[in-house]
């Protein structure tokens, strides 16, 4: 099956810093979206991105499917960016959303 | 504000006993989904519904556990005979084809002694 390798695997951020998330996977994909579990557990989608950019607040998203990669960009963090942010892939074979392991942010006051 | 909503929210069982867990999709959205979530395996997709029928369930143990969408407003997931390797935390997720875009639930936190 499709492989999905996210990097880095843990990132601390001092309050106002920019970073960027990376995914990479292994196959053609039709299908790419970034979720953020928050420190209670919840998931929440972020962007469905299969290619190009998208924006929404400091957040973006950047999806370059011939490279076969993805990117998350934070602008200005603050502490409630805290959490877990997945990158899922569906590959044009199958219908089920395979995952990535997860980047772990902790953004420091 | 629309959500999908996920009954019971916390279980502890005995192993061997039958699990039901219940999930409500957004009104409207004709896709469910189910994810199990463990620290070992990370967020694994069990089974995948469009219009209440069943398209994919390859992630799914399937001597286990069953799926179905009795309505388009009830997801259940079942297991039976529990086993403590299911203790997870399971998520339902809903969405819609002309989006594509997936939205979670709460979970249930299984823990199955």
């Amino acid at each position: 099956g499709i492989q999905v390798e996210q990097s880095p695997p843990d990132l601390i951020l001092q309050e106002g810093a920019n970073s960027t998330l990376r995914c990479n996977f292994s196959d053609s994909v039709n299908n790419l979206q970034w979720f953020h579990q928050n420190p209670w557990g919840q998931l929440i989608n972020l962007f469905y991105i299969p290619s190009g950019t998208k924006q929404n607040g400091r957040l973006s998203a950047t999806t370059v499917a011939t490279e076969r990669y993805s990117l998350l960009y934070i602008s200005s963090s603050q502490t409630t960016d805290s959490g877990v942010y997945f990158c899922a892939v569906r590959n044009n074979a199958g219908n089920m959303l395979t995952f990535g392991g997860g980047t772990r942010l902790m953004v420091k006051p | 504000d629309a959500r999908v909503t996920q009954t019971p929210r916390h279980k502890v069982t005995e192993m061997g006993q039958e699990v039901t867990m219940r999930c409500q999709p957004i009104l409207g959205h004709n896709t469910v989904f189910w994810y199990r979530q463990t620290m070992m395996q990370g967020l694994e997709l069990l089974a995948y519904f469009r219009n209440r029928a069943p398209l994919d369930d390859s992630g799914m143990p399937k001597d286990r556990f069953s799926a179905e969408m009795p309505d388009a407003t009830l997801a259940t997931l079942k297991i039976q005979p529990s086993e403590p390797r299911d203790s997870a935390v399971y998520f339902c997720a809903s969405g819609t084809p002309v989006t594509d875009t997936q939205y979670f639930g709460p979970g249930t936190r299984l823990t199955v002694l």
